[in-house]
């Protein structure tokens, strides 16, 4: 069955980063699109960014840019979504999500905290 | 800075029909924009219900439907169950980008 497993929770100090790991299986990693999607405690979802991995295309929310960075390592089924320069309202959890939106990993809370 | 309006909470009573609607700011939704449609309920993450605006997924129950109506993508709940309370967001594709409206919190009442 399709899954999508990612790292876990972190705690961070403003003005670092951190990477969030999202690993696929059940299905072949390079034909489906991936998203990251996060939330906020109490907010609605927030669309990130999206990635092909296959082509490695990337496309970022224009809030984001510069500050993200979406990768994958295909020989492990595996995405990556690196956030630098944290600050407190990136506390949130932090979702990846199969091309079509069908499967979701289980979320990654990031606290940013000093 | 494109954005997605949602009502912000709609009460229902059970077996009754409630229509959501997700607007752009940019203009009328078409099929263009590709609008989708998640149900999230607490400690859960979002589950999709419809993509391509009004296409259902293996799990959308029937009583889920989607379209386009007024210019905006609308999401009808139809036979509405006490487990239909959630929060749900539509999403939105424009070239590049994607976006999620604000939310809407359904309570069945």
């Amino acid at each position: 069955q399709v899954q999508l497993v990612q790292s876990g929770a972190e705690v961070k100090r403003p003005g670092a980063s951190v990477m969030v790991s999202c690993k696929a299986s059940g299905y072949t990693f390079t034909t489906y699109d991936l998203n990251w999607v996060r939330q906020a405690p109490g907010q609605g979802l927030e669309w990130m960014a999206w990635m092909n991995p296959n082509s490695h295309n990337t496309a970022y929310a224009q809030k984001f840019q510069g500050r993200v960075t979406v990768t994958r390592n295909t020989s492990i089924n595996t995405a990556y979504m690196e956030v630098s320069d944290l600050r407190s309202e990136d506390t949130a959890v932090y979702y990846c999500a199969r091309g079509p939106y069908d499967y979701w990993g289980q979320g990654t809370l990031i606290t940013v905290s000093s | 800075q494109t954005v997605v309006t949602q009502e912000p909470s709609l009460t229902v009573s059970p077996g009754g029909t409630v229509t959501l609607t997700c607007a752009s700011s940019t203009g009328a939704v078409t099929r263009n924009n590709y609008p989708n449609w998640f149900q999230q309920k607490p400690g859960q993450a979002p589950r999709a219900l419809i993509f391509t605006t009004s296409h259902k997924h293996s799990w959308t129950p029937a009583r889920f439907s989607g379209s386009l109506l007024g210019g905006k993508a609308a999401l009808t709940l139809s036979g509405v169950q006490p487990e239909d309370e959630a929060d749900y967001y539509c999403l939105l594709y424009y070239g590049g980008g994607q976006v999620f409206g604000g939310g809407t919190k359904l309570t069945v009442l």
